[in-house]
């Protein structure tokens, strides 16, 4: 298994441009989830969801948007990027409800807007 | 929403020592605390959990303790190691919904 995989690696926007952030787990995982980690900061949640389908707000979602219309694809929009959409994104999976199943991370995709 | 506080955010100690790392939480609803390190430029890894049903939960040096009436829940890592330099991350979540503390960086020096 690859486990949960994110592309890219590294990236850098200009203000205003839009992109998307790919994720994809071949685990079977239900639950999929989207963080940013800010440096020297602890990850704030974006987005999840809960199944094909179905997605949630989290903590910081302005700015982004998801979907998820398959099991394995979880990919985060940024539409307009801004300087303050400079962070570390990571994705995550989990079998089901995380507090009952531990969350596999991805790799995570570095973004720079300037 | 809820609010979790870490502390310290840099913590040194020497090799053979332990390290305690606290951490508060603002919803009595929050029902699972897990224990993330992560290396430098590395994605964050579980090193130990534990929910609220359970005070304490012991993985050969680490250590996690719960209390749900303070609300508050600290990492215990004995006779630390090198390798146990880390930025070391609790969080707290109920159901789906986690959040995270800001972080506490662990240098063992030999």
């Amino acid at each position: 298994n690859a486990g949960v995989t994110q592309t890219p690696k590294f990236r850098i926007l200009k203000i205003g441009q839009s992109m998307t952030l790919q994720c994809a787990q071949d685990m079977n995982h239900n639950y999929m989830y989207w963080y940013r980690q800010d440096p020297g900061m602890g990850l704030k949640l974006i987005y999840y969801s809960v199944g094909a389908g179905i997605t949630d707000k989290g903590e910081v979602p302005n700015g982004y948007n998801v979907s998820r219309s398959t099991t394995e694809d979880f990919p985060l929009r940024l539409e307009l990027a801004a300087p303050s959409q400079t962070s570390v994104y990571f994705c995550a999976s989990s079998y089901s409800d995380a507090a009952d199943y531990e969350q596999y991370f991805g790799p995570g995709t570095r973004l720079t807007v300037t | 929403g809820e609010n979790v506080e870490q502390h310290p955010s840099t913590l040194s100690v020497q090799e053979g020592d332990s390290a305690v790392i606290k951490c508060t939480y603002s919803d009595s609803a929050s029902n699972y605390f897990p224990w993330y390190k992560q290396e430098l430029g590395k994605r964050p890894q579980l090193i130990i959990d534990i929910r609220s049903n359970v005070g304490e939960k012991k993985d050969q040096r680490i250590a996690v303790t719960l209390n749900k009436t303070a609300k508050h829940f600290s990492l215990h890592i004995t006779e630390t190691q090198p390798e146990d330099s880390a930025v070391y991350f609790c969080a707290a979540s109920r159901r789906s919904d986690m959040r995270f503390g800001a972080g506490t960086r662990l240098t063992v020096k030999p």
